[in-house]
């Protein structure tokens, strides 16, 4: 069982980056997300599959169809450059591989 | 305010075991469960192990047989051991507090600065 994002993204400041995350199971375990900048602790930006921790920006969501989990960014900021890292619970937890995300 | 600290030798030696401790303040570790992830300078995360006051701890499959993870309630802290290391366990390691539900899905909703762990001789 494998948690599969694209190794990198990029986007323009102020348009919507999305992140895909693909499992064979992910359709019947719930999502989170989390940001990564270099040298920093990962941070949760969504958890079971739609929620906004506190102190997350609106412009962050996320949903679910299938068995793909995608991270929106509405509004992309040159603050959100960073490494975005999907996770979800089976038996054991797995991480998806990370997706840099690049503002250009 | 919720606060995790890793904190354990940066030099271990292969073969030897990797001891790590997270000391928790703002929160009773009997509470929570908690979680010990790792990461590989450059690479991606990976899940070591779970443990909490309530279920048995358990662990990524790929490291079960050399990871060991203990609670301190009186000190509110917990612990890894990774024995017979190799320098493919050389990471930064995090401790996390695990929050969610079996029923609705678990997450990592605070970690620690992290621990950088290097397996040399």
């Amino acid at each position: 069982y494998e948690l599969t994002q694209p190794p990198s993204v990029s986007v323009s400041p102020g348009q919507t980056a999305s992140i895909t995350c693909s499992g064979d199971k992910l359709g019947e375990r719930s999502a989170s997300w989390y940001q990564q900048k270099p040298g920093q602790s990962p941070v949760l930006v969504i958890f079971q599959d739609t929620k906004r921790p506190s102190g997350i920006p609106e412009r962050f969501s996320a949903s679910k169809s299938g068995n793909t989990a995608t991270l929106t960014i509405s509004g992309t900021q040159a603050m959100d450059e960073a490494d975005y890292y999907c996770q979800a619970w089976d038996s054991s937890t797995l991480f998806g591989g990370g997706t840099k995300l690049t503002v250009l | 305010q919720v606060q995790l600290q890793e904190s354990g030798p940066g030099l271990v030696k292969p073969s030897e075991t990797l001891s790590l401790i997270c000391t928790v303040s703002g929160a009773s570790i009997s509470r929570y469960y908690w979680s010990w992830i790792r990461q590989p300078a450059g690479k991606g995360l990976e899940w070591i192990g779970r443990i909490s006051t309530s279920v048995r701890p358990n662990s990524n499959p790929s490291l079960k047989s050399r990871v060991t993870m203990s609670l301190d309630t009186p000190k509110n802290r917990f612990s890894l051991n990774l024995s017979s290391v190799t320098a493919a366990d050389t990471a930064v390691y995090y401790c996390a507090r695990v929050g969610g539900s079996t029923n609705f899905g678990w997450y990592f909703d605070i970690w620690g600065r992290g621990t950088l762990v290097t397996v040399s001789s």
